[in-house]
């Protein structure tokens, strides 16, 4: 059974540009979350999405976003790409009605 | 609104040496309080939740921690370390059932060095 995954496992992009990244859940999980986690820090929620809609955010601005899929799989989309936005994105899921979360290994985003 | 803090952004100990990860909370409902592990370009771990129930948690890899809400602490402990334990501990709160999202709100982490 194929825990969390997400694609790719690190990416360079320059300012300004704009990038995707993907997560499938765990088999059986219906709910994802991301995270953002920047070097030295602990993870911050971005948002949550159930039954293809985004059910809360986190203190993100409107440049990230994302979208869930049939499959229960996600992407996070963030635009105008900052230096700042450099850091291990992690996604997270679970089976709606539980409390614990899996998290997948995380993609290394790194803005020059 | 909820935070976390772990006190000591580094801990070195002994391997065979008690382990021990301070964390507090603050949380405005009752809490769910989680501990997690992260190894080297890796992501996060479960070692141990708490959810209300008893309040001495036994989690994976010899870990336990203890839910005291008059000291609205949750400390992560571990009798003898090992040199497989050196990682990123986390500590991570959550509104429990008030929130059915179970958002994690985490610290800002503890590194574990284990010296042989």
């Amino acid at each position: 059974d194929a825990g969390v995954t997400q694609s790719p496992t690190h990416l360079i992009k320059t300012r300004g540009q704009q990038v995707t990244l993907r997560c499938s859940p765990k088999s059986g999980h219906d709910t994802v979350s991301w995270y953002q986690q920047a070097l030295g820090q602990g993870p911050q929620f971005i948002f949550q999405y159930y039954e293809e809609e985004e059910r809360q955010r986190g203190n993100f601005p409107d440049r990230f976003s994302g979208h869930q899929f049939p499959n229960y799989s996600s992407e996070l989309n963030v635009n105008a790409l900052l230096l700042g936005d450099s850091a291990l994105y992690l996604c997270a899921s679970r089976e709606v009605r539980d409390n614990e979360q899996y998290f997948g290994p995380g993609t290394r985003l790194t803005v020059t | 609104a909820q935070s976390v803090t772990q006190l000591g952004s580094h801990v070195s100990v002994s391997e065979g040496a008690l382990v021990l990860l301070r964390c507090n909370y603050s949380s405005s409902v009752p809490p769910y309080l989680f501990w997690y592990v992260q190894y080297p370009n890796q992501g996060l771990q479960l070692l141990l939740k708490y959810t209300s129930a008893a309040t001495l948690v036994k989690g994976i890899n010899g870990f336990e921690a203890e839910f005291k809400k008059s000291e609205t602490s949750f400390h992560l402990t571990k009798p003898s370390a090992h040199m497989s334990d050196a990682a990123e501990y986390f500590c991570a709160v959550s509104d429990g059932p008030m929130d059915s999202s179970y958002k994690l709100i985490f610290g800002s982490g503890t590194r574990l060095l284990v010296r042989p």
